[in-house]
């Protein structure tokens, strides 16, 4: 069946430190990839995601995240963290092709909390 | 452009009430999906439609409906509420087809007493 699993339930950095968000997923091929992030009370807002090509994909607010087929991962990163980073940060994948399982399969979610 | 709004944006209901929720995405958007969002269970998909067709459906009750609308608006319906129906309900659109990116709307809370 069809997963993503996102090991850590909450992190926690300091301002100014490097990031790094973990994502596995399960699928029978290459899925499309998303990261999307959500603040409290909010909705759900697409930081990034990964169709085909380079592997190493750029997202907004200074994100990005890597693509490595032989470990089914697609980890999120960020040079330097910043205050308005901290929120729930959820890894998704959605199927490449038409059919019945087009719908977004997310992770549980990470919580990230940003010390000053 | 106007992002995908949702209406209400907050919601009380009793347990045995119905109550329809209302998604209006991106304009020229013609795919609009529905998730539920909960603590225990995370997000969860509940249905997508595109061009007034329901294309795919979540492992849902048929207390669960949803419609969707000539100008690609959506609501969605549970009937017969139940305490575990409160959730955050997020609707999101994508331009074509549910393979594309979807961009979610803020969502609507719904407490059920």
């Amino acid at each position: 069946a069809q997963s993503v699993t996102q090991p850590d339930i909450h992190i926690t950095v300091s301002e100014g430190a490097s990031l790094e968000l973990r994502c596995n997923y399960s699928y029978g091929a290459t899925p499309y990839l998303f990261w999307y992030v959500q603040s409290p009370g909010q909705g759900l807002q697409l930081l990034l995601k990964y169709f085909s090509g380079d592997t190493l994909v750029q997202g907004i607010k200074g994100f990005e995240a890597e693509f490595k087929r032989s470990q089914s991962s697609f980890n999120l990163r960020k040079p330097s963290v910043h205050w308005s980073d901290a929120a729930e940060y959820f890894c998704a994948v959605g199927a490449p092709y038409g059919g019945s399982q087009g719908n977004l399969i997310f992770g549980k979610g990470t919580k990230l909390s940003v010390k000053p | 452009k106007a992002g995908v709004t949702q209406t209400p944006r907050y919601l009380i209901k009793t347990r045995g009430q119905q109550v329809t929720l209302s998604c209006s995405p991106i304009s020229g958007h013609r795919s609009v999906s529905w998730y539920q969002q909960t603590p225990g269970q995370g997000l969860q998909f509940l249905f997508e439609y595109f061009s007034e067709t329901q294309r795919n459906k979540g492992n849902f009750p048929g207390r669960f409906s949803g419609r969707q609308f000539s100008n690609s608006r959506s609501e969605m319906n549970v009937s017969t509420l139940e305490l575990g129906d409160s959730a955050l309900y997020l609707c999101a659109s994508s331009l074509r087809s549910r393979q594309e990116t979807q961009y979610f709307g803020p969502g609507t809370r719904l407490l059920v007493l």
